[in-house]
């Protein structure tokens, strides 16, 4: 059974870098049509896409938040990263980590709750 | 990239059917198929429920049927149940090489 798992600091103060790391398991992102993908969602908003890493180790981000965001893979841990800058209090959310087979989010994370405040 | 456009709210009696739009552009809903829909209940994680715009993963009931027209992609869920109350996510592949998702649409089964 694939699961993936966020895991990172609650809280973070203003101005931080947020490192968050999502493991997962029962599958390979050495193998082609796999990415990992990286969504946030605000309270009680919408989803955001954020950054994905592909197989090939191709990394695309958004467009809005490129300039913030670093998204890496260690296969031999089964883990990705997401790495955002300049942590700002409209940043707080739900981060997500999930699956992408293809073009589809087909396996999601729990999420992690990062709450950005002084 | 813009958000793809849905409607805040839809709702529905048990037994009836409803559909969600979601409306964008050439750069991503019209020009490929790979429009997904995603359910999400309060507190958990979204959930795929239809994959390139018209196929069900293993498991989805089929009262769930994706489809699009140009820039328009829709959700029609028949014959609402109690459970299918949501919120729910659209989500295209754009030019951009980057995905896009809607607004959320709110269902609320009456």
């Amino acid at each position: 059974q694939v699961t993936l798992k966020e895991s990172g600091p609650a809280l973070v103060t203003p101005t931080q870098t947020l490192t968050l790391t999502c493991t997962f398991s029962e599958f390979s992102l050495s193998t082609g049509g796999i990415r990992m993908t990286w969504i946030r969602q605000p309270p009680g908003k919408a989803l955001e896409w954020l950054a994905r890493v592909d197989w090939n180790d191709d990394k695309f981000y958004s467009r809005s938040l490129k300039t913030r965001l670093t998204i890496s893979r260690d296969t031999s841990k089964n883990q990705v990263v997401l790495k955002m800058t300049n942590m700002d209090p409209v940043d707080t959310g739900t981060y997500y980590c999930a699956r992408m087979y293809w073009w589809s989010l087909d396996s999601w994370g729990q999420g992690v709750l990062v709450t950005v405040s002084s | 990239q813009a958000a793809l456009t849905q409607p805040a709210s839809v709702s529905g009696s048990p037994g009836q059917s409803t559909t969600i739009s979601c409306t964008g552009t050439s750069s991503d809903v019209g020009g490929y198929n790979y429009v997904s829909w995603y359910q999400q209940h309060p507190g958990k994680a979204p959930k795929l429920m239809i994959y390139d715009v018209n196929n069900r993963p293993s498991g989805v009931p089929n009262r769930f049927f994706g489809s699009k027209s140009g820039n328009t992609a829709s959700l029609t869920i028949s014959v609402l149940q109690a459970e299918d109350e949501a919120d729910y996510y659209c989500s295209s592949y754009t030019s951009s090489n980057v995905w896009v998702f809607g607004g959320g649409t709110k269902l609320t089964v009456l």
